[in-house]
């Protein structure tokens, strides 16, 4: 069946440093791909996607490129802020499901000032 | 665009009571929503999906006579928690679909947390 698989968290990282969060995903058929952030005591945002291979999703200065060789959507952030963190989880949507996301498991970041 | 809303925020309630929980699209119209539960420091659960004017479609494992689902218009789903007990307390989170354009896009709520002593 679908599934996605995340980098496990906690992430702690310094102010301005360069941030990856790894995600692999296992589907038939060609998913739209998704990140979503959770802030503390909130819902979920969609932070960006993508809905076909070699897409990038881009927003806040995050970015994710959609790898089907490598069933891969990591997300990343040259610099960041303190204000960045939250819970970051990876998700997909097979076109096959009626919009039904699989999401992963989240992954908490802290970013120190 | 694409605002979702949840009411209450946040509810406290004695064991063996009712609790609804409302979702709107505040600025679209949403053939498709979707109710997730999300434990502490766990990823989202999807319930129940429901597309207007038809019934729900339940996630195995979810209780149906427990979690009572109405989608009565293109902006408003409802859950129900029926006589509600201390392990229901979660974190209820519902999505919408638009009716058209973004397909498989789901926007989130802010989220409902339900404590049941």
């Amino acid at each position: 069946g679908n599934s996605v698989t995340q980098m496990e968290g906690p992430v702690t990282l310094s102010e301005e440093a360069f941030l990856t969060i790894n995600c692999t995903y296992t589907a038939t058929g060609y998913p739209s791909l998704f990140w979503y952030v959770q802030y503390p005591g909130e819902g979920l945002q969609l932070l960006l996607k993508a809905t076909k291979a070699d897409d990038k999703g881009s927003n806040k200065g995050f970015e994710a490129t959609y790898r089907k060789e490598t069933t891969s959507f990591h997300l990343e952030k040259g610099s960041v802020q303190v204000s960045d963190s939250a819970v970051y989880f990876c998700a997909l949507s097979a076109r096959s499901s009626a919009s039904k996301i699989i999401f992963g498991s989240g992954t908490r970041l802290s970013i120190r000032p | 665009g694409a605002v979702v809303s949840q009411h209450p925020s946040r509810v406290i309630c004695k064991s063996g009571t009712s609790v609804k929980i409302e979702c709107r699209s505040l600025d679209f119209q949403a053939t498709t929503m979707f109710w997730y539960r999300q434990f502490p420091k766990q990823s989202l659960m999807l319930m129940a999906t429901s597309n207007e004017g038809s019934k729900a479609t339940y996630e195995q494992g979810v209780e149906k006579d427990k979690f009572l689902i109405n989608h009565a218009s293109l902006t408003l789903s409802t859950l129900t928690v029926t006589s509600a007990h201390p392990e229901d307390s979660s974190f209820y989170i519902c999505s919408a679909s638009r009716a058209a354009g973004e397909g498989d896009t789901q926007y989130f709520g802010p989220g409902t947390r339900l404590t049941v002593l």
